[in-house]
C-alpha cells in the first residue's frame, strides 16, 4: 500500500519568509513522488517529482523539495515567499504510474 | 494543443438523475484518471485506464462507472445521482509520470 500524509492543513508565513510544507511517505518499494498546486477554482499543476534521480529535486517557481528516505519525508521548500505563492498544495505518491495518491493538501496562506 | 478539456463546469443534478461528465485529451497519453475532490479529503481517485479499452477502479469507485473507447476519449457515468455525489471532478491524463489535469465540473446533486 501506498499513502502520503501531509502534515498541516494551513500554513501561513509573511513574505520574504521560508516556506516549508511537510509530506511523508508510506510505501514498501521506494516510490516516485510528486508536490502539486492549486489555484483558486483550477486544475492542479505540477511543481516537481522526484523519481530516484537527485534526491534534490528542483520545481518551478523557485520551490524545491528533497527526498529523505530515513525520514520517509519529501518536504517542500522556497527560500523567501511571494504573494503569488498563496495556493493549496498537494503532495503525491505513485509506484505504477498509472494510479496517483493524494495527501489531503495543505493550503498556504502569504502575509503582507 | 489543447490538453485536457472538460464538460461542462458546472452541474446541478437532481438526486436519481444520471449523466455524464466528459474528459478528452489531445496528447496521445495512455494513462487517464478521474478523481473527486472534497473538502479537507485531498483528490481521491476514482477510476483510471491505462489505454482504449482498459479500465480499472481507484479508491472510491462505487456509483460511478467509466469506459475507454478511444485513446482521447474518457467519460464519467453517474447512473443515479446522491448528495453524497456533490464534489469537484477532475480528469487528468498522464505520461511519464506526469499528470496533467482538466479544469474540472463542479457537480451538485440536491
Amino acid at each position: 500500500a501506498q499513502s502520503v500524509t501531509q502534515l498541516g492543513s494551513h500554513v501561513s508565513v509573511s513574505e520574504g519568509a521560508l516556506v516549508l510544507l511537510r509530506c511523508n511517505y508510506s510505501s514498501s518499494v521506494p516510490p516516485y513522488l510528486f508536490w502539486y498546486v492549486q489555484y483558486p477554482n483550477q486544475g492542479l499543476q505540477l511543481l516537481l517529482k522526484y523519481t530516484s534521480a537527485a534526491t534534490l529535486v528542483k520545481g518551478i517557481n523557485g520551490f524545491e523539495a528533497e527526498f529523505k528516505k530515513s525520514e520517509t519525508s519529501f518536504h517542500l521548500t522556497k527560500p523567501s515567499a511571494h504573494m503569488s505563492d498563496a495556493a493549496e498544495y498537494f503532495c503525491a505518491v505513485s509506484l505504477s504510474g498509472n494510479q496517483f495518491y493524494f495527501g489531503t493538501g495543505t493550503s498556504l496562506t502569504v502575509i503582507p | 494543443n489543447a490538453g485536457v478539456t472538460q464538460t461542462p463546469k458546472f452541474q446541478v443534478l437532481k438526486t436519481g438523475q444520471s449523466m455524464t461528465l466528459q474528459c478528452a485529451q489531445d496528447m496521445n497519453h495512455e494513462y487517464m484518471s478521474w478523481y473527486r475532490q472534497d473538502p479537507g479529503m485531498g483528490l481521491r481517485l476514482i477510476h483510471y485506464s491505462v489505454g482504449a479499452g482498459i479500465t480499472d477502479q481507484g479508491e472510491v469507485p462505487n456509483g460511478y462507472n467509466v469506459s475507454r473507447s478511444t485513446t482521447e476519449d474518457f467519460p464519467l457515468r453517474l447512473l443515479s445521482a446522491a448528495p453524497s455525489q456533490t464534489s469537484v471532478y477532475f480528469c487528468a491524463s498522464s505520461r511519464n509520470y506526469e499528470q496533467y489535469f482538466g479544469p474540472g465540473t463542479r457537480l451538485t446533486v440536491t
